[in-house]
């Protein structure tokens, strides 16, 4: 059974580093196929893909956004993390991480957490 | 800025079918399959049909996806009062190197 959950801080100032984690379960990063990418929703807004990083290490950015974006991994303890540099209040949203596999973008989900902007 | 189109919103009675439809480029849904999303909010998103048109273990087979050329389409029979979500879909870009959204349609049930 695959499980997500997503970690971090649910307030940062503008301008501060976001860190957020996912932690994962029922599946290794290690294997052939696997990924896990981060999406965010703003209030009100649509969902927009962030960055997503594969078994092999390949890692994928929004183009848009990737000057701050930045994701790792680390296989032995099932997380994946992503930060975010320069924070803004526009940057306030629900994060969420999913796991991809072979045959779909997204085909499971952490149940997201929140991180507002504001000083 | 969604780089895959779709209609705001979208209703139907009870029983009704209903279509929401994804429209994108030749980089994008032209070259790759599509997933499509059903979304509650506050809660996650779950997938509803990945590779343009196959259902998960447990997707009611109301619920149908279809691609052709650079659009997708995702149909809806026999519309239920639990249906009413936002509905999004998904592809990788070629040229942006990345998955693509669509700005989300959101299903009123009436």
């Amino acid at each position: 059974q695959v499980t997500l959950r997503e970690s971090g801080p649910a307030l940062v100032k503008p301008t501060q580093t976001l860190t957020l984690t996912c932690t994962f379960s029922g599946f290794s990063l290690s294997t052939s196929g696997m990924c896990v990418s981060w999406i965010r929703q703003p209030p009100g807004k649509a969902l927009e893909w962030l960055a997503r990083i594969d078994w092999d290490d390949d890692k994928y950015y929004n183009k848009s956004l990737k000057t701050r974006l930045t994701i790792s991994k680390d296989t032995s303890k099932n997380q994946v993390v992503l930060t975010m540099t320069n924070m803004d209040p526009v940057d306030t949203a629900t994060f969420y991480c999913a796991h991809c596999g072979s045959n779909s973008y997204f085909d499971y989900w952490g149940q997201g957490t929140q991180v507002t902007v504001s000083s | 800025q969604s780089v895959l189109t779709q209609a705001p919103s979208a209703s139907g009675t009870p029983g009704q079918r209903v279509t929401i439809s994804c429209s994108g480029s030749s980089s994008s849904i032209g070259s790759n399959p599509v997933d499509w999303l059903q979304h509650f909010p506050g809660t996650a998103p779950k997938l509803l049909i990945y590779s343009n048109n196959q259902r998960p273990s447990g997707v009611p087979d109301r619920f149908s996806g279809s691609k052709s050329g650079t659009s997708a389409s995702l149909v809806i029979s026999g519309l239920q009062s639990e249906d009413e979500a936002d509905y999004y879909c998904a592809a990788w870009d070629d040229n942006l190197n990345g998955v693509i959204f669509g700005g989300g349609t959101k299903l009123t049930v009436l």
